[in-house]
């Protein structure tokens, strides 16, 4: 099965920096890799996904990236901001529609200093 | 606004007694949902696949009579932990899966067991 690894499990940065958070998948089928922030006591937000078909997407402050050819994927936080402090996960899938392939990775736990 | 609505998020029951956790699709017709389990600073591990009209597939290591699903429209599906115990503790976050591949999450239910 599918096998999602995710780095690295704490980051720290100053407010304004660029923050970067890696994961590796193992199953070359998986085409659909979505990013979630969790913040504490509550349940994950989708932020940004991407499609096998594109190599990079971005939304205001957030970017992914995709290289399928080495089977790893990246979240760009740009001009961080302490409201940013949370854990966020990657996930990979085949699409299928089933959780089955919905694997996550470990999480990182970003904090976003003043 | 949410798409997942999850009840309660809080609860604490006396060892022994049982609790149902709602999950509720807001603007979908779910005939799959999903229920997770996470400890603190863990990630998400799914628990069992809710199957409307149907009974639920329960992934390896979980006790299906430990934790009932119930899947009884399309927008409802609920999870009873039955005689509770500490060990039961946990985050517990429903979800939904879109056909291509997005997931939904509940708000989660923090239940504690005392």
């Amino acid at each position: 099965g599918e096998n999602v690894e995710q780095h690295p499990s704490t980051l720290s940065v100053q407010e304004g920096d660029s923050a970067v958070i890696k994961c590796t998948y193992s199953d070359s089928a998986s085409n659909y890799f979505p990013w979630y922030k969790q913040e504490l006591g509550k349940g994950p937000q989708l932020i940004i996904d991407i499609r096998s078909n594109v190599g990079e997407k971005k939304d205001q402050r957030i970017a992914v990236t995709l290289n399928k050819t080495a089977k790893h994927f990246s979240l760009h936080i740009t001009e961080t901001q302490p409201e940013d402090s949370a854990v966020y996960f990657c996930a990979a899938s085949n699409g299928g529609g089933s959780a089955r392939q919905l694997t996550f990775g470990s999480g990182t736990q970003l904090t976003v200093l003043p | 606004g949410a798409v997942v609505s999850q009840h309660p998020s809080r609860v604490i029951c006396k060892s022994g007694t049982s609790v149902k956790i709602e999950c509720r699709s807001l603007d979908f017709q779910a005939t799959t949902m999903f229920w997770y389990r996470q400890f603190p600073k863990k990630s998400l591990m799914l628990m069992a696949t809710s199957n409307e009209g149907s009974k639920a597939t329960y992934e390896q290591g979980v006790e299906k009579d430990k934790f009932l699903i119930n899947h009884a429209s399309l927008t409802l599906s609920t999870l009873t932990v039955t005689s509770a115990h500490p060990e039961d503790s946990s985050f517990y976050i429903c979800s939904e899966i879109r056909a291509n591949g997005e997931a939904f999450f509940g708000q989660g239910t923090r239940l504690t067991v005392v």
